[in-house]
């Protein structure tokens, strides 16, 4: 299983762009880097997925290097409500394997 | 639509006391998952369950057991609760995301368990 480390947590201000990197050294090649939001009692929700190169939706941006030993999720122009853990997940296709968290990086946003 | 649907939302256990948590999800997926997470703590993977008529052990099955009813339903058990295993417990389940063909997780909204 790939293991994943974050930095446990990051500050920012209101209007900035956040970028937290996600380490995955053992990284297999089925394996898809996922990225999750949790918000205090409620479960996770995801956010955004990708193999290689850089991914793009309505809500952030993900960049993963050609070697893939790394990713980094980046929300543009962060609000209050963006302030949450923020968990990087890597596993593989075909769907059903073991899916682990690592510890996730609690993002604090400041007016 | 629900999504997956836990019961209960909270439950207070004396040790030694036995439970069974609820999931279901009306999604269709195949794949459904139990996690439980500590105060301040990332989550951790109870057992998993790849499609009906499979379980697996994840990261920590100890003290617990599983239950893959039907595709729609997947049980936890808690035999002999301890306050050890205080914590809230997320069910999931997971389709192929749109685009990536990778899973794509979806969470219930938690079981908050207290074992005295």
């Amino acid at each position: 299983l790939a293991k994943t480390t974050q930095p446990i947590s990051m500050d920012s201000y209101e209007g900035q762009e956040v970028n937290i990197t996600c380490s995955h050294n053992n990284i297999a090649t089925n394996d898809y880097i996922t990225w999750y939001q949790q918000f205090p009692s409620q479960g996770p929700r995801f956010i955004i997925q990708g193999y290689k190169t850089k991914v793009t939706n309505e809500v952030a941006s993900l960049f993963i290097p050609a070697d893939r030993k790394s990713s980094t999720l980046s929300l543009p122009r962060v609000s209050l409500s963006d302030t949450a853990v923020y968990y990087c997940l890597v596993g593989d296709f075909p769907p059903g394997n073991m899916l682990t968290f690592g510890g996730g990086t609690r993002l604090m946003v400041k007016p | 639509n629900a999504g997956v649907t836990q019961t209960p939302k909270f439950q207070v256990l004396k040790t030694g006391q036995s439970m069974t948590l609820q999931c279901a999800q009306d999604m269709n997926h195949n794949s459904m998952y139990w996690y439980r997470q500590d105060p301040g703590m990332g989550l951790r993977l109870i057992y998993y369950s790849a499609s009906e008529g499979t379980t697996d052990k994840g990261e920590v099955p100890n003290g617990y057991n599983v239950s893959r009813l039907n595709k729609r339903e997947f049980s936890l058990r808690l035999e002999s609760a301890a306050p050890s295993q205080t914590s809230v417990y997320f069910c999931a389940s997971s389709e192929v995301s749109t685009g990536a063909a990778g899973e794509k997780l979806f969470f219930g909204s938690g079981t908050q368990l207290s074992v005295l």
